[in-house]
């Protein structure tokens, strides 16, 4: 199947610091991903959907200049969370749609800290 | 807006003991439905999937039905074992490229 690869896997910011976050297909062209977030004990929740050369889609609720989506090129999509805040901590996790049999790969998820 | 819902929430079994887990969905065009396992701190990791144009689909201890008419899809784990303690996710999609709805996740323990 696909190969996703997220980075970083954990990240520690302080307080009003940007964060960006890399999901790549290794061996996948991949037009359209997925972010996720997923507060503890809780289910992932669909931040936006990555268009390969557009704009990201957001989900309602989920704020498109904190939560900056770029998807410049068919293997890589970033997500930049600026001015962090301490609730921004959560679970990040990137998908990418396989689109040929509905399969869906995820990335390793990367973990934010914001003190 | 289209939503999965799932139950329950938490399920606890005796080691050896059959698990169900039941999902819902709004949106009647979904005719993807994975199930994902996740264990703590790690990636969700999709164990089985059906699709729209089948009933049933089994493997090994694993069996996911499809009722299209009630929109209601269950996942089935039989002879538990404590390694099957995780969440389980269970998620309805339309064809590729839309996004993919999860349930809010069932916390399943297996007591040895």
């Amino acid at each position: 199947g696909a190969v996703v690869s997220q980075h970083p896997s954990w990240v520690i910011c302080k307080s009003g610091t940007s964060v960006k976050i890399e999901c790549r297909s290794l061996d996948f062209q991949a037009t359209t991903m997925f972010w996720y977030r997923q507060f503890p004990k809780q289910s992932l929740m669909l931040m936006a959907t990555s268009n390969e050369g557009s704009k990201a889609t957001y989900e309602q609720g989920v704020e498109k200049d904190k939560f900056l989506i770029n998807h410049a090129s068919l293997t890589l999509s970033t997500l930049t969370v600026t001015s962090a805040h301490p609730e921004d901590s959560s679970f990040y996790i990137c998908s990418v749609d396989r689109a040929d049999d509905y399969g869906y790969t995820f990335g390793s998820g990367t973990r934010l800290t914001v003190v | 807006g289209e939503n999965v819902e799932q139950h329950p929430s938490t399920l606890s079994v005796q080691e050896g003991d059959s698990a169900v887990i039941k999902c819902t969905y709004s949106d009647s065009a979904s005719n993807y439905f994975p199930w994902y396992k996740q264990e703590l701190g790690k990636r969700p990791q999709l164990i089985i999937d059906i699709r729209s144009n089948v009933g049933e689909k089994k493997d090994q201890r694993i069996a996911v039905t499809l009722n299209k008419t009630a929109k209601h899809f269950s996942l089935h784990i039989t002879e538990t074992q404590p390694e099957d303690s995780a969440v389980y996710f269970c998620a309805a999609s339309r064809d590729g490229g839309f996004k993919t709805i999860f349930g809010a996740g069932t916390r399943l323990f297996v007591k040895a």
